[in-house]
Formats: structure tokens, C-alpha cells, sequence
């Protein structure tokens, strides 16, 4: 079973903020990275340490982290930020990473 | 052009083995960790093994004696060696780069590039 916990669903409005969460115990030592799935696709980095962006992703992506909580945050959303998003870290361990149990965002 | 391209994938038998493997071209090959993580239609990603820039290895207790990651860097290769496959490990298997640092003394860690995937079906 995954040690990073995230809602399964979450709902937005074109053009409004959605906020998509990860909590687990290690998120308290360790910083999140969070990735991207469209159908069929290959997942994508989207943010990275504190709130760090790889090149070409959109300024709306945003990071925070908080406790054992990190948080994704698009800022303006857009038809095709439509996707499944994952986050990932470090176990409790430290030894071994672990992926949370994804989020599937639909754009309204 | 930063590339990961896998392969390998294919129908196995309960268990039998495969090898998959992974080409790397556009980056200095040697000096990053690599990772394989796999996903199961319709499922989540999950993180199968990680292999450091010194060879050092690492994987979850769900494949740890059965799979076994190992690279080439004279030859920019990435493999995993999969042994005693079972149905549930019938998955779409990607590699994909690992970058790591620290902020303020706390580690954090990424997955940069990620290959196409390749298809593995363990099925009699």
C-alpha cells in the first residue's frame, strides 16, 4: 500500500484554481515531486523541491509543502490540464521512493 | 535530443523471465541515478527498482529478490532483469531519469525523463 495518500477525484472550472494534495509521514523529511499523466501518455515532471518548474512547464503550476502535506496548485486552469496526477517521494525509510495514489482532475 | 527508449517488453508465462532494457541518448549517461517504475492499465504508478550512479541498488520488497536493475554505462544502458513474474506484475514499464538535490538540508528528489513505456503481460 502507498504511504502518500491523495484524493482520488477532484473537480474544477475552466479557468479556476484547483489545489490537489499528497499527505504522508515522510512528507515531513523529504520534498514532493509531482507528475503528469494524459491518457496513453508517458507521465510528465511538473514541480519539483520547494516549487521548482523543469522548462516548459506553465507558470500556473505551483508547489508548497506544509507538515506532512505537499500540495499542487493550478492557478487558472486549463482545458488541458485534464489529467491523472501523481505525486512522489521518498518511504519513511528514505531507502526506497513511493508514489501517492494519483488524482484524476477533470477540467468543467 | 534527451531520449529514453525502452524495450524488451513482450507475453511471458507465470514464472518465467524477461530483460528489459532501456537506451539513453542527449545526456551524460553515467552521471545520473536511473529508475524503472511500472503502471498496471488503469492503475497507479508504482516505483519497481533505482540504480545510483556507483551501482548501488534499491527496490521495494514487492519485486526485491525477483527483479534485479544493473546499467551499462559504456553502452548507455539501462536493464531490469525480471525473474518468477507473476500475473500482477503485468504493467506498462518505464525508465526514467532520476535528479536529486537538497533545499534547506532537506532532500528532495524527481524523475526528469521518462521513456515511451513497454508492455509486459505475464499470462498462460
Amino acid at each position: 500500500s502507498s504511504e502518500l495518500t491523495q484524493d482520488p477525484t477532484v473537480s474544477v472550472t475552466l479557468g479556476q484554481t484547483v489545489r490537489i494534495t499528497c499527505q504522508g509521514d515522510s512528507l515531513r523529511s523529504y520534498y514532493a515531486s509531482w507528475y503528469q499523466q494524459k491518457p496513453g501518455q508517458a507521465p510528465e515532471l511538473v514541480i519539483y523541491g520547494k516549487n521548482n518548474r523543469p522548462s516548459g512547464i506553465p507558470d500556473r503550476f505551483s508547489g508548497s509543502s506544509s507538515g506532512n502535506t505537499a500540495s499542487l496548485t493550478i492557478t487558472g486552469t486549463q482545458a488541458e490540464d485534464e489529467a491523472d496526477y501523481y505525486c512522489n517521494s521518498w518511504d519513511s525509510s528514505g531507502n526506497h521512493r513511493v508514489f501517492g495514489t494519483g488524482t484524476k482532475v477533470t477540467v468543467l | 535530443e534527451v531520449q529514453l527508449v525502452e524495450s524488451g517488453g513482450g507475453l511471458v508465462q507465470p514464472g518465467g523471465s524477461l530483460r528489459l532494457s532501456c537506451a539513453a541518448s542527449g545526456f551524460t549517461f553515467r552521471s545520473y541515478d536511473m529508475h524503472w517504475v511500472r503502471q498496471a492499465t488503469g492503475k497507479g504508478l508504482e516505483w519497481v527498482a533505482g540504480i545510483g550512479t556507483a551501482g548501488d541498488t534499491f527496490s521495494p520488497d514487492s519485486v526485491k529478490g525477483r527483479f534485479t536493475i544493473s546499467r551499462e554505462n559504456a553502452k548507455n544502458s539501462l536493464y531490469l532483469q525480471m525473474n518468477s513474474l507473476r500475473a500482477g506484475d503485468t504493467a506498462v514499464y518505464y525508465c526514467a531519469r532520476g535528479v536529486h538535490g537538497y533545499i534547506w538540508g532537506s532532500p528532495w528528489g524527481a524523475f526528469d525523463i521518462w521513456g515511451q513505456g513497454t508492455m509486459v503481460t505475464v499470462s498462460s
